[in-house]
């Protein structure tokens, strides 16, 4: 079966650091995917890991270990524009062109 | 160009109504996808269209009947759906339906059943 889990919400103040975690069980691996959705807007993506490590874009990075299962979006410098929710995604194996999603983390940027 | 357009944006329909969601992407991808989100809740993959034929039906019911006219178009056709179906309709495209491929989601068309 298909597993993926991420904290359901964080709140974090302005101009700091915030790190979602998500970690998964899927039957095989073919990638992992951060989208942001702002509320009632459609997914947007941000970053994909295919390989162990850290991938850097602007303000916000991504890092993958796959023997541990494990991901996390570091988002640095929050602005309030970034609250949203973020959805950890995995493509797997055996599931030939689905993408299995998370539930979401809710992330609150406060003044 | 690297828009997925859905129309329309919202729609009302009661449970006896016969109405389409339409999407339509230029940026030349051959897997096009419906996913439908609860609020608060993930998307979850309902169909997927590879170079034009229905490839993924995650056990839909049939009052959903998805549409590929070509590889630019997806419809999504509703009759005599349930106040429970209400939910935001998202479609998405990708270059290819492979085991890899960032997802460019539409606007979404939020659908209310009465």
């Amino acid at each position: 079966g298909q597993n993926i889990d991420q904290p359901t919400e964080m709140t974090a103040t302005e101009g700091a650091i915030v790190q979602i975690n998500c970690t998964y069980q899927t039957s095989g691996f073919n990638g992992l995917f951060w989208y942001q959705q702002h509320a009632g807007e459609a997914p947007t993506f941000l970053s994909y890991n295919v390989l162990d490590g850290l991938e850097e874009k602007g303000r916000f990075s991504s890092f993958l270990s796959r023997s541990k299962g494990y991901s996390y979006l570091l988002l640095k410098e929050l602005q309030m524009k970034d609250s949203a929710s973020y959805l950890c995604a995995v493509s797997p194996t055996d599931s030939w062109g689905k993408l299995q999603f998370g539930a979401g983390t809710q992330v609150v940027v406060t003044p | 160009d690297t828009e997925v357009t859905q129309t329309p944006k919202h729609l009302v329909m009661g449970m006896t109504n016969k109405k389409s969601l339409k999407c339509e992407q230029h940026m030349g991808h051959r897997a096009m996808y419906w996913y439908k989100q609860k609020a608060k809740k993930p998307p979850e993959l309902m169909f997927v269209y590879s170079y034009e034929k229905l490839s993924i039906n995650e056990s839909v019911p049939s009052r959903f009947s998805p549409e590929c006219p070509n590889s630019s178009l997806l419809n999504l056709h509703l009759h005599a759906l349930q106040p429970e179906d209400s939910a935001l309709y998202l479609c998405a495209s990708s270059q290819s339906a492979g085991a890899t491929g960032e997802l460019f989601f539409g606007e979404g068309s939020r659908l209310t059943v009465l």
